[in-house]
């Protein structure tokens, strides 16, 4: 079956660090992938994807993450976090099937001002 | 609507109790999906439909677990003889079939005590 794993459960960053959240995921062919955002009370929203082309993909509020098939690997990437990004954050993979989205378990992303 | 739309927000209830929890997709989205959130857990798929039939409920994860789809629009996912470990936040989201629009809900947050 296929699975997402979400490396870090916890990540604490002050201010302005550089942030990369893993990533992996089990199915070896076609993928599309996604990075949720859930922020404290708020539902989820969607930061960013990936279906085909530039494996650097860009997304809302300055994250970006990096495809690389070879790993199968999906890493959310920011350069310099904020405290307004304190949330949970999950990475998605559309199933085989192509009915839905497998979900990690997420990453909670705290930041210190 | 603007969203998607979920009642009850939150529900308490005895276990061995029915529940019915209630989605209300945007406007046109043909598709819509019901996922479980539990903490530490991630988002749990549990039913697609597609217009009014369900052509995957793989997720489901028992027969006290069903779901329907009305109009091509509301949907209403019923727990029957509710478990403590059904405890959980029931996710709805719809989209335009394209995965390009996966738009979540709010949640209802069930607790069975």
């Amino acid at each position: 079956a296929q699975s997402v794993s979400q490396h870090n459960h916890h990540v604490i960053l002050s201010e302005a660090a550089s942030l990369e959240l893993g990533c992996n995921y089990s199915y070896g062919g076609t993928v599309n992938l996604f990075w949720y955002v859930q922020y404290p009370g708020q539902h989820l929203q969607l930061l960013l994807k990936y279906f085909s082309g530039d494996p650097l993909v860009k997304g809302i509020k300055g994250f970006e993450a990096e495809f690389i098939k070879s790993k199968f690997s999906f890493n959310l990437r920011k350069p310099s976090v904020q405290w307004s990004d304190t949330a949970e954050y999950f990475c998605a993979v559309k199933n085989q099937a192509g009915t839905a989205l497998i979900f990690g378990k997420g990453t909670t992303l705290s930041v210190s001002s | 609507g603007a969203g998607v739309s979920q009642s009850p927000s939150n529900k308490v209830t005895e276990k061995g109790k029915d529940v019915e929890l209630r989605c209300d997709p945007i406007s046109g989205h043909t598709a819509l999906y019901w996922y479980r959130q539990s903490l530490g857990q991630g988002l749990e798929f549990l039913i697609y439909f597609q217009g009014n039939s369900a052509p995957d409920k793989s997720g489901l994860p028992s027969d006290r677990f069903s779901a329907e789809r009305t109009g091509g629009s509301v949907s209403t996912l019923t727990i029957q003889r509710t478990q403590q470990e059904d405890s959980a936040v029931y996710l709805c989201a719809s989209s335009d079939g394209t995965f390009y629009g996966y738009t979540f809900g709010s949640g209802t947050r069930l607790t069975v005590v």
